[in-house]
């Protein structure tokens, strides 16, 4: 089955810093991911996807994710992240009409 | 457009009773998938529905099921209720595809006492 894990638990940054998030999926063939988000007492949001052709996909509020086939990566990123981009971040494959979800990362932006 | 919407927003109940969660998915959306996250499980998947057919299912007990409207709107019923129920209950909808994005709603949370 297809299946997504994330390495990083607690991120803890300052603003202005730059954010990556990793992204490893298990699934060799032709693969879709995303990336959601879950703000604090918000509902979770799909931030970018990935389905084929360009493997740098851009998204909302100024986050990207480069999909790299050779190692099996789907790393999240963004130059320069605010306050407001603290949030729980979750990388998800689609199989079979569910979602296979990672086990999210928390990310805590210090002003 | 309006989201999905789920009702109530919060439950709390007992040991041993049953309990129904309401779903209600944006308009033109057929499937509706539920998922349950806890800070030590993180998102785990529970059933997709399609016009009123189950399509998938995971890896939860029998006390867990659900069903399907004519209207796509959705309820999930937990019985015998256990304290590791406890947790917040997350409903989906999407057009249907196999690999469409889905869109959640805020959730029902879930206090088992």
């Amino acid at each position: 089955a297809q299946s997504v894990s994330q390495h990083n638990h607690h991120v803890i940054l300052s603003e202005a810093a730059s954010l990556e998030l990793g992204c490893n999926y298990s699934y060799g063939g032709t693969v879709n991911l995303f990336w959601y988000v879950q703000y604090p007492g918000q509902h979770l949001q799909l931030l970018l996807k990935y389905f084929s052709g360009d493997p740098l996909v851009k998204g909302i509020k100024g986050f990207e994710a480069e999909f790299i086939k050779s190692k099996f990566s789907f790393n999240l990123r963004k130059p320069s992240v605010q306050w407001s981009d603290t949030a729980e971040y979750f990388c998800a494959v689609p199989a079979d009409y569910k979602l296979s979800f990672g086990a999210g990362t928390t990310v805590t932006v210090r002003a | 457009k309006a989201g999905v919407t789920q009702t109530p927003r919060y439950l709390i109940k007992t040991r041993g009773q049953q309990v129904t969660l309401s779903c209600s998915p944006i308009s033109g959306h057929r499937s509706v998938s539920w998922y349950q996250q806890t800070p030590g499980q993180g998102l785990q998947f529970l059933f997709e529905y399609f016009s009123e057919t189950q399509r998938n299912k995971g890896n939860f007990p029998g006390r867990f099921s659900g069903r399907q409207f004519s209207n796509s709107r959705s309820e999930m019923n937990v019985s015998t209720l256990e304290l590791g129920d406890s947790a917040l209950y997350l409903c989906a909808s999407s057009p249907g595809q196999v690999d469409s994005p889905l869109h959640f709603g805020n959730g029902t949370r879930l206090t088992v006492t």
